[in-house]
């Protein structure tokens, strides 16, 4: 069973950092690219960003809100994925959801978000 | 970036009806299209990939079409269980785009 389990969320006062971590179980964590997905609340879903697989080279991809501020990284060997938080806003309060993405075709765009964590929230606040 | 626009931003509808989720958007995606359902509270799931490609576990009653820039989610016979907000997302390009989402309310 795919199992994706965020934390690191909380409290944090504006300007300041915080890490969020995704623990994965049930499949073969380095195949797959993984994303991040956020929901303010009462609001809709906003893509954060992702990062690919080894395979595809790692690289990462972001939101134009979040890029130079937040980092997507990821630990093959423990099946982790991070999203590091700098310079926070209080327009970043949101639940945070740790996300598996799957490619299901040969061609470059043909990408789904397959399984969703439970989602940690994250509350920019002095 | 693509925007996305799904209409109605809400519907009322009863058990047993068949309700159809428009989304729209602003350049042509091909077949770039995802669907998924949210429960209050509750993480999203994936319902539909590659505009009309049902994921595993989904009931056959869900089914998608279009390409394009038009696109739709089906639901053939509502169930109780089907009370929950749905998005359309596009994977054409990054950044990767959402509709605001059409929330079914029972009636």
């Amino acid at each position: 069973e795919v199992q994706l389990v965020e934390s690191g969320g909380g409290l944090v006062q504006p300007g300041r950092s915080l890490r969020l971590s995704c623990t994965a179980s049930g499949f073969t964590f380095g195949d797959y690219a993984m994303s991040w997905v956020r929901q303010a609340p009462g609001k809709g879903l906003e893509w954060v960003g992702f990062i690919r697989s080894k395979a595809y080279g790692g690289t990462t991809e972001y939101a134009a809100s979040v890029k130079g501020r937040f980092t997507i990284s990821r630990d093959d060997s423990k099946s982790i994925a991070y999203l590091q938080m700098n310079s926070l806003k209080t327009e970043d309060t949101a639940v945070y959801y740790c996300t598996r993405v799957s490619k299901y075709c040969s061609g470059g765009s043909c990408y789904s978000v397959d399984y969703w964590g439970q989602g940690t929230l994250v509350t920019v606040s002095s | 970036d693509i925007q996305m626009t799904q209409s109605p931003s809400s519907l009322s509808a009863s058990v047993g009806d068949r309700v159809t989720i428009t989304c729209r958007a602003s350049q042509s995606i091909s077949t770039y299209l995802n669907w998924y359902q949210q429960k209050p509270g509750k993480a999203p799931k994936l319902l539909i990939y590659a505009a009309s490609s049902l994921h595993s576990g989904v009931p056959s009653r869900f089914s998608g079409s279009g390409s394009g820039t038009d696109f739709t989610l089906t639901i053939s016979c509502l169930q109780p269980e089907d009370f929950a907000t749905y998005y359309c997302q596009q994977s054409y390009n990054t950044p990767w785009t959402f509709g605001q989402g059409t929330k079914v309310e029972i009636k």
